[in-house]
């Protein structure tokens, strides 16, 4: 089962941030962050993780609280085709088959024109 | 640009026959590959973990007998579904963590599949 909440669905203007909570409770010490979207009829995309310390790259924001139950990520300036699905995963980041990503149900996110 | 790839991205294939779906790491090499599946407005349900060099990993309620895979080598994974009925149509994905990319998980483009 997945160990992440996330809302169904969230509306966006574009050109405005767009900002995706995420709720995992039970996460453990040594599980990461992992967002990935969706796009319609294509595999997943990564976008971010992180562990504990908040992190930035050129797609998005990743704040992660200091409990670490809960963690939102940024898109500074949403677009059109950032219309996705959302998906917030926790997972322990060493090698091996045991580190799989489990899906939960996501957040459909619609930016508005 | 894509790490991993898939093909075919479409295929449509006669009830009764197999298909098979191949996944490619393209500049890294995966031990570890995993195979999804999707239906239509649903999330991607695990349904295997590919070992290179050994016997795949299958989820619960998932048949292995009915879809087959192999991972050959270390940049290879093929799944083929065998005996194909209609209710095996759906969005095929696969996916490996890349260690030079601190074990981040990439994903194909997806496979869709259509059982007539």
């Amino acid at each position: 089962d997945a160990k992440t909440t996330q809302p169904t669905s969230m509306d966006c203007a574009e050109g405005r941030a767009a900002n995706l909570p995420c709720n995992h409770s039970t996460i453990s010490g040594n599980e990461y962050v992992y967002w990935y979207r969706q796009i319609h009829s294509q595999g997943p995309q990564y976008i971010i993780h992180g562990l504990k310390n908040n992190e930035t790259n050129e797609m998005a924001s990743l704040i992660i609280t200091e409990d670490r139950k809960s963690s939102t990520l940024i898109l500074p300036h949403a677009t059109l085709r950032d219309t996705a699905v959302y998906y917030c995963i926790v997972r322990a980041n060493y090698g091996g088959a045991t580190n799989k990503l489990i899906f939960g149900t996501g957040t459909l996110l619609a930016v508005q024109p | 640009g894509a790490v991993v790839s898939q093909h075919p991205s479409r295929v449509i294939c006669k009830s009764g026959t197999s298909v098979k779906i191949e996944c490619r790491s393209l500049d890294f090499q995966a031990t570890t590959m995993f195979w999804y599946r999707q239906f239509p407005k649903q999330s991607l349900m695990l349904m295997a973990t590919s070992n290179e060099g050994s016997k795949a990993t299958y989820e619960q309620g998932v048949e292995k007998d009915k879809f087959l895979i192999n991972h050959a080598s270390l940049t290879l994974s093929t799944l083929t579904v065998t005996s194909a009925h209609p209710e095996d149509s759906s969005f095929y994905i696969c996916s490996a963590p890349d260690r030079g990319r601190g074990n981040t998980i990439y994903f194909g483009e997806g496979s869709w599949l259509t059982v007539v």
